[in-house]
């Protein structure tokens, strides 16, 4: 059963730029969740989509959007992009939303680097 | 605020020996404890969870220790091995793992050899 698939795995973009990075849940899986990875700040979390709807939204400005597909696949879009936004950004997905958070399966990650 | 507390930031152990990360939490409504292992170039992987129904939960070399009324919890590696030279991230969720986790900032484990 092929894993949590990131496209594409390293981006550079200038600042002012925007950016859409993918995510392909296991297959089956209908959660979709968002995390930013940073040394400093760690892992927090973005979003999280179930059946095409935003069910949970974290602390980031409104730059940070995603989406649902309806065969689970989600997209993350960052507007505006600032050198701050440079960061691994993490997928994971779950079967279900109910305990979703129990058996979360993460990508390897987008790296995004904002010159 | 950061809602998970996490330490040491970094952590070196000779092979054979225990690893132990610590973790506290502030929020009461957390109820599930999940323990993460990342590798370079990887995204996490759970470890190993706990619930506060228990004090101790444990799978092979790995053990979660839980302290509920001073909010902390633990992971103990026995037997450290160099292959578990990774970062380890807890977390915390609440309402059963139905809630967005929270993770704390992680520790970078080195086993030498």
């Amino acid at each position: 059963k092929a894993g949590v698939t990131q496209t594409p795995r390293y981006l550079i973009k200038t600042r002012g730029q925007q950016v859409t990075l993918s995510c392909s849940p296991i297959s089956g899986h209908r959660s979709v969740s968002w995390y930013q990875q940073t040394p400093g700040q760690g892992l927090q979390f973005l979003f999280e989509y179930f059946s095409e709807t935003q069910r949970n939204k974290g602390n980031f400005p409104g730059r940070f959007s995603g989406r649902q597909f309806s065969n689970s696949r989600s997209e993350m879009n960052v507007s505006t992009l600032e050198l701050g936004d440079s960061a691994l950004y993490l997928c994971a997905s779950s079967l279900d939303y109910r305990g979703t958070y129990e058996k979360l399966f993460f990508g390897s990650g987008t790296q995004l680097s904002v010159l | 605020q950061q809602q998970v507390k996490q330490s040491p930031q970094s952590l070196i152990v000779q092979k054979g020996g225990i690893s132990i990360i610590n973790c506290a939490y502030e929020n009461t409504a957390f109820d599930y404890f999940p323990w993460y292992q990342q590798f370079p170039g990887k995204g996490p992987a759970l470890l190993i969870a706990i619930r506060p129904d228990v004090s101790e939960k444990k799978e092979g070399r790995f053990t979660i220790s839980f302290n509920k009324s001073a909010k902390q919890f633990s992971l103990h590696i026995m037997d450290s091995q160099p292959g578990d030279s990774a970062t380890y991230f807890c977390a915390a969720s609440s309402q059963g793992g139905s809630e967005k986790l929270v993770f704390g900032k992680g520790t970078k484990l080195t086993v030498n050899p």
